[in-house]
């Protein structure tokens, strides 16, 4: 089975500092996304990846920026955050199907 | 451009009452269309999904018809369970160009004992 792994469940920062969600899928997928989640609003897309060191902006990019280092890992970065990106935040990976995998994701409060 | 219309929540339920949740879809040609689930505190997993008109995707009970006539995707199980309990969403990939899914709002089951 693809396993999607995030490196939280659950985080607390403050206004203003830098955050970085890390997210790591064991399938070899080329293509990785990262959403938002918030209520009655759905996913919305903020980044994609298709190949390593590639991105794309998605839906609602700004304040974040991603890395793409190596194929498994795709890292949204969080330059200065602020209250209202207080969210739920899902990664995702996509192979040559149509099938997104996804991660339990983080859920980020910014106090 | 392309667009998922789902039936707004929440949807309520008592134990093995029948389910259905709409979804209606704009795309041109022919999109592949896609039920995904998220139990509580989870992240979304493929339910089923259907890539051409007339087919059936079906998975735990859950059973959904690709329709191009009426462009819709409904949701059906025949009697749900409380662990059925989650928030679904329909999504569709357009045929050629974008690999990128788009997502309806999402509904959400509650489902009483």
């Amino acid at each position: 089975d693809v396993k999607v792994t995030q490196s939280s469940r659950y985080l607390v920062k403050r206004t203003g500092e830098k955050v970085f969600l890390e997210c790591v899928q064991d399938m070899d997928h080329e293509n990785m996304f990262w959403y938002r989640q918030d209520p009655g609003l759905g996913l919305r897309l903020i980044y994609f990846s298709y190949d390593v060191k590639m991105k794309e902006k998605g839906d609602i990019p700004e304040g974040y920026s991603v890395s793409r280092e190596k194929k498994e890992r795709f890292s949204l970065i969080l330059e200065s955050a602020s209250t209202n990106q207080t969210s739920m935040y899902l990664c995702a990976s996509q192979g040559s199907t149509d099938t997104q995998y996804f991660g339990p994701g983080t859920r980020l409060t910014v106090l | 451009g392309n667009s998922v219309t789902q039936m707004e929540g929440p949807v309520t339920l008592s134990e093995e009452a029948f389910l259905t949740i709409n979804c209606t879809y704009t795309a041109t040609g022919y999109p592949s269309l896609f039920w995904y689930v998220q139990y509580p505190g989870e992240g979304l997993q493929l339910l089923l999904k259907a890539t051409k008109a007339d087919d059936k995707g079906s998975n735990k009970g859950f059973e959904a018809t690709y329709r191009k006539e009426t462009t819709s995707f409904h949701l059906e199980k025949g009697s749900v369970q409380v662990s059925d309990s989650a928030v679904y969403f329909c999504a569709l990939r357009a045929s050629g160009g974008s690999y990128i899914p788009t997502f309806g709002r999402g509904t959400s089951l509650i489902v009483h004992p």
